[in-house]
């Protein structure tokens, strides 16, 4: 079975400083997907960054980056340079390797990002 | 291009009475639609995964008879939530998958802006 731990329930970080959000998996799939989402107070679900398990090198998009460590399985979430509008909820979430359509959600970080 | 909407955004019903969710894939088509339920300050939990032209699956412990899931179109998924208890409060959120991005590695699910059921 697929697990996903978060184990910070809520960060604050100064605007325009990085923050990282840790995220480990447990899994015993060859082949994985990891992908973390953006849920602001309105509770829209927003796609912000994956990585595969073979991809060698992290995941970027823009201001996201993945830390992915393969052997620690973790697969962090480092934004940069902070915003206000970047206070939300994040979630870590999984896809194993035989059901590709299956998410597993790890239980959040509310991130609070101050002036 | 991949938006998800549901209907309706909120929606307050008595304790007894049946409460009809709409989920829509806007400019794809989804062979395949998921439900997730998530109470207050948790996680997102799956309900059931729901299949055009078949029946749904259901989630180990989700009941099938009082969460009725239909899924008639490439476009269209309804999640009815029958006899609605106050334990049903929640928030519901479906997502899709884009048929055309079948080959896509990431099998990415784009989500829906969530229904919140309050059940008096």
């Amino acid at each position: 079975a697929q697990k996903i731990t978060q184990t910070q329930p809520g960060m604050f970080v100064q605007e325009k400083e990085a923050v990282t959000l840790d995220c480990t998996y447990d899994t015993s799939d060859q082949s994985y997907g990891l992908f973390w989402y953006k849920q602001p107070s309105s509770g829209e679900m927003i796609f912000l960054i994956y990585q595969g398990s073979y991809d060698e090198q992290n995941a970027t998009e823009g201001r996201y980056s993945l830390n992915f460590q393969k052997a620690r399985k973790s697969a962090n979430l480092v934004i940069s340079a902070s915003q206000l509008g970047d206070s939300a909820m994040y979630f870590c979430a999984m896809r194993g390797e035989y059901n590709f359509n299956k998410f597993y959600f790890g239980s959040g970080t509310k991130l609070n990002v101050k002036p | 291009g991949a938006v998800v909407s549901q209907h309706p955004s909120w929606v307050i019903c008595k304790s007894g009475t049946s409460v009809k969710i709409e989920c829509r894939s806007l400019d794809f088509q989804a062979t395949t639609m998921f439900w997730y339920r998530q109470f207050p300050k948790q996680s997102l939990m799956l309900m059931a995964t729901s299949n055009e032209g078949s029946k749904a699956t259901y989630e180990q412990g989700v009941e099938k008879d009082k969460f009725l899931i239909n899924h008639a179109s490439l476009t269209l998924s309804t999640l009815t939530v029958t006899s609605a208890h106050p334990e049903d409060s929640s928030f519901y959120i479906c997502s899709a998958r884009d048929l055309q991005a079948g080959g896509s590695v990431t099998y990415e699910q784009y989500f829906g802006p969530g229904t919140r059921l309050t059940v008096t």
